[in-house]
C-alpha cells in the first residue's frame, strides 16, 4: 500500500521568502509522485509531476521540487513567495500500474505582505 | 473546451435520501475517478474505472456506487445518505491511468442533515 505524508497542515510565509513544503511518501514500487495546488472553492491543478530521469522536475508559476529516493521525499519549493500562491498544496503518489492516486492531507500556504 | 463538468456544485440532502452526482468529461479519457475531500484528510478516492464498462473500488468505496457505461461519464451514486457522507465531492479524469495528470471538475458541496 502507498502512503503520503506532509508535514505541517499550514505554513505560513511573508512575500519574497522562500517556500518549503515537505512531502514524504512510502512506496512498494518507484512511484509516481506528483504536487497539485487548489485554490479556494475550486478543483485541483497540477503544479508538476515526477516519473523517471532527472530527479530535480520543475514545474509551473516557479515552483520545483525534488525526488530523494534515499529518504523517500518530495519537497516542494519556491524562492520568493507571492501573494498569489496562497492555496492549499496536495502531494501525491501513484503506483506503476496507474490505478489509484493517493494524496496527503494537504498544506495550507498563507502568504503575508 | 469544458474539461470535467460536474452537476450540482451543492446539495442538501436528509439522512436516508438516495441522490446521484454527475460527471462529464469531453477529452477522451479512459481514466476517471471519485474522491472525497474533507479537512486534513486531503482527497480519499472512493471509486475508479480505467475504461468504460470497468470499475473498482477505492480507498473507501462504503455507500457509493458507480457506473461507466460510455467513455464520457461517470456518475456517484449515494444510496441512503448519512451525515458522515457530507463531504465535498471532485471527479477527475485521466488520460490513460492516475500516474498521468489529473483533471478536477470544480466540485459537489454535499450536506446531510
Amino acid at each position: 500500500a502507498q502512503s503520503v505524508t506532509q508535514l505541517g497542515s499550514h505554513v505560513s510565509v511573508s512575500e519574497g521568502a522562500l517556500v518549503l513544503l515537505r512531502c514524504n511518501y512510502s512506496s512498494s514500487v518507484p512511484p509516481y509522485l506528483f504536487w497539485y495546488v487548489q485554490y479556494p472553492n475550486q478543483g485541483l491543478q497540477l503544479l508538476l509531476k515526477y516519473t523517471t530521469g532527472a530527479t530535480l522536475v520543475k514545474g509551473i508559476n516557479g515552483f520545483e521540487a525534488e525526488f530523494k529516493k534515499s529518504e523517500t521525499s518530495f519537497h516542494l519549493t519556491k524562492p520568493s513567495a507571492h501573494m498569489s500562491d496562497a492555496a492549499e498544496y496536495f502531494c501525491a503518489v501513484s503506483d506503476n500500474a496507474g490505478n489509484m492516486l493517493t494524496f496527503g492531507g494537504g498544506t495550507r500556504l498563507m502568504v503575508k505582505p | 473546451n469544458a474539461g470535467v463538468t460536474q452537476t450540482p456544485k451543492f446539495q442538501v440532502l436528509k439522512t436516508g435520501q438516495s441522490m446521484t452526482l454527475q460527471c462529464a468529461q469531453d477529452m477522451n479519457h479512459e481514466y476517471m475517478s471519485w474522491y472525497r475531500q474533507d479537512p486534513g484528510m486531503g482527497l480519499r478516492l472512493i471509486h475508479y474505472s480505467v475504461g468504460a464498462g470497468i470499475t473498482d473500488q477505492g480507498e473507501v468505496p462504503n455507500g457509493y456506487n458507480v457506473s461507466r457505461s460510455t467513455t464520457e461519464d461517470f456518475p456517484l451514486r449515494l444510496l441512503s445518505a448519512a451525515p458522515s457522507q457530507t463531504s465535498v465531492y471532485f471527479c477527475a479524469s485521466s488520460y490513460l491511468r492516475a500516474n498521468t495528470e489529473a483533471f478536477f471538475g470544480q466540485g459537489t458541496r454535499l450536506t446531510v442533515v
